[in-house]
């Protein structure tokens, strides 16, 4: 399995709190990304970093905001929940942008209440 | 978890058969194609990867393949077996970009 480790793996909290989910990775990837999985929707991708304090928006970037501040770790933050953002975000590692799997965490199961 | 199957198209395979599972793609210029497999409670795994100057590839009991012609991606899993119940997807490459991921399709083993 890749090196990728997700915390937590399951939070629940209440809206207008602020959440932070963690991704580290050990395979000293280049590309890192974070998706929310839905039922009906599949993988959409919230952000993604091509290196040390580069990140790109993805297609449902609103009311998410992510950090990169060493090659290993790619934070995720959601300023101040909603109940729409009850979901399962999964972190994905790639060594380059787009013709190359990614490959991904254990998912963390946020549900806000 | 049993979420990500919410929804989702299924296929119902006896065990020992062979399972062929669909993906059409609508962008011509994506070059690049990945199969993944999730099971319950756990992130995609990688299957199989095929690129668009081929036909076919082939893996431990997985088949890739690509017709370009009419967008369309396969799947096969031969001698299908309980552990190969999961949900399919696949993700094309649209240029460079990050890859772009279908919704899905459940497969379901019976014994």
């Amino acid at each position: 399995d890749a090196g990728i480790t997700q915390s937590p793996r399951h939070k629940v909290t209440e809206t207008g709190t602020p959440v932070t989910l963690r991704c580290h990775q050990t395979e000293n990837h280049r590309y890192m990304y974070w998706y929310r999985q839905d039922p009906g929707h599949g993988l959409r991708l919230i952000h993604y970093s091509y290196g040390v304090k580069d990140t790109d928006k993805g297609e449902v970037s609103d009311g998410y905001s992510v950090s990169r501040s060493k090659t290993e770790d790619f934070l995720l933050t959601l300023e101040s929940a909603t109940s729409s953002q009850t979901s399962v975000y999964f972190c994905a590692i790639s060594e380059v942008r787009s013709d190359q799997p990614q490959h991904f965490g254990d998912g963390t199961r946020l549900s806000i209440l | 978890g049993e979420s990500v199957g919410l929804h989702l198209p299924t296929l119902s395979v006896q065990e020992g058969d062979n399972s062929i599972i669909n993906c059409a793609y609508s962008n011509s210029a994506s070059d690049y194609f990945i199969w993944y497999k999730q099971e319950s409670g756990k992130g995609p795994q990688f299957i199989i990867d095929i690129r668009s100057n081929m036909d076919k590839r082939q893996g431990q009991r997985v088949t890739v393949l690509l017709n370009k012609t009419v967008k369309h991606l396969s799947l096969q899993i031969a001698a299908t077996q309980p552990g190969d119940s999961a949900v399919y997807f696949c993700a094309e490459n649209r240029g460079n970009t990050p890859l772009v991921f279908g919704k899905g399709t459940r497969l379901s083993v019976i014994a």
